[in-house]
This record gives C-alpha cells, sequence and structure tokens, in this order.
C-alpha cells in the first residue's frame, strides 16, 4: 500500500483559497488518488477523485504533478463550515468481485475562522 | 441524504450482552465495509463484502461477527465485548469495479460499559 504523508492541521479564514498538499512518493502506476471529508461524527464524504494532471468538480480542484508523487486539494473561498479533518488515499486494488481496500491516514485538521 | 443508512445511531451495552448492527444502503451498489473509528484514531477497515461474500477480514476479533444476507444490508453483531471496543462503527458501500468512492452512513456510536 502507498504511504501518504499530509499536514496534521491548517488554519484558514473565510473567503480564502485552502491548498492541502499530500505526499505518496511510492504511489503505484494503478493507483488513483481520492480525497474524503469528515466533520466529527460522521462518516466520510468522497469529495474528488483523480489519476493525473488536473480535475475539478463543484466542491473543489485536484493537482497532480506528472510525477504524481504528490497531489494537492484546492479548496477555493472557504467558509465555516469547511472546517473538519479532509483524507487522502492512494487507491489500492480493486478486490476480486468488486469493492476496494481504502487506508485512511490521521488526515488534516482544517480549522476556518471568520 | 447518503442513500447509507444505519441503526442504531447510538448503542450502549455492557460486556455481557449480544446486540446488532444494521446497515442498509439504497444505491444499488456491489460492495459493503465496517469500519471502526476510536477517537482520535484513523478509521480501521473491519471487513468488506462484495457481491455479499466476504473478501476481506483485518484480524478483527472474533466477538465481531459480521452478516450480509443481501446486497443491501449489513449486521455487525456483537457479543462479550471490551470496554476498548468503544467507538464510531461505520457503514459504507462502493459500486464495486475500480471506483475508490465509498458512500458512508452516519454511523453508530457504541459505548461498551
Amino acid at each position: 500500500l502507498a504511504k501518504t504523508t499530509q499536514p496534521i492541521s491548517m488554519d484558514s479564514y473565510e473567503g480564502q483559497e485552502v491548498n492541502i498538499t499530500c505526499s505518496h512518493n511510492n504511489i503505484a502506476t494503478n493507483d488513483y488518488i481520492t480525497w474524503y471529508q469528515q466533520f466529527p461524527s460522521q462518516g466520510p464524504r468522497f469529495i474528488i477523485q483523480g489519476y493525473k494532471t488536473k480535475v475539478t468538480n463543484e466542491v473543489a480542484s485536484l493537482f497532480i504533478p506528472a510525477d504524481r508523487k504528490s497531489s494537492t486539494l484546492s479548496l477555493p473561498r472557504v467558509s465555516l463550515s469547511d472546517t473538519a479533518v479532509y483524507y487522502c488515499l492512494v487507491g489500492d486494488i480493486g478486490l476480486t468481485g468488486g469493492g476496494n481496500k481504502l487506508t485512511f491516514g490521521t488526515g488534516t485538521q482544517l480549522k476556518v475562522e471568520l | 441524504e447518503t442513500g447509507v443508512t444505519q441503526t442504531p445511531r447510538h448503542l450502549v451495552m455492557g460486556m455481557t450482552n449480544k446486540k446488532s448492527l444494521k446497515c442498509e444502503q439504497h444505491l444499488g451498489h456491489n460492495a459493503m465495509y465496517w469500519y471502526k473509528q476510536s477517537a482520535k484514531k484513523p478509521l480501521e477497515l473491519m471487513f468488506v463484502y462484495s457481491l455479499e461474500e466476504r473478501v476481506e477480514n483485518n484480524s478483527v476479533p472474533s466477538r465481531f461477527s459480521p452478516e450480509c444476507p443481501n446486497s443491501s444490508h449489513l449486521f455487525l453483531h456483537l457479543h462479550t465485548l471490551q470496554p476498548e471496543d468503544s467507538a464510531l462503527y461505520l457503514c459504507a458501500s462502493s459500486p464495486g469495479g475500480n471506483s475508490y468512492e465509498q458512500y458512508f452512513g452516519p454511523g453508530t456510536r457504541l459505548t461498551v460499559t
């Protein structure tokens, strides 16, 4: 399994762009990069997934350099409600018959203030 | 609305009790999962079911017994638990294939006394 490293915590203010970088030096050729968000006492919520270059959806953007050894989750104009833990995961192989095995790390606690 | 429901949301049980957690997904997914999240610890994958067959068991103690009667329902049977088993138990489902997107339920907050 590819190991990921991300900052333990980050602070920001409302309206700012937040970039959370994740290192995954031993990512495998077939691995995808996935980000989840988790609020206290709730299950994680899928944010975005990518393989290379840039992926954008209505919530965030994901930037992946050519060597794929890192990735950056970009949250535009954060608000107080974006205060949560953000997890970077590197996708494991798909299991026989479907399903997959995700390994969550400790994540990055983002705190957004006024 | 995640499409994944869990009951009960909160459970307090003694160490000699037997209880079951229930998970139901309304998304037509092929795979379902049980995770454990203890205070200030990462989520730990406990079990994975794909097409109703268990394909992954991360060395979970036998006092936790999963059951997947069909692709929409998943149970976690609990017996003779320990206080250290107190945690948030999360159920998730995914479409299968090569999608890494999992949909999580709200969780069951379990307290073992």
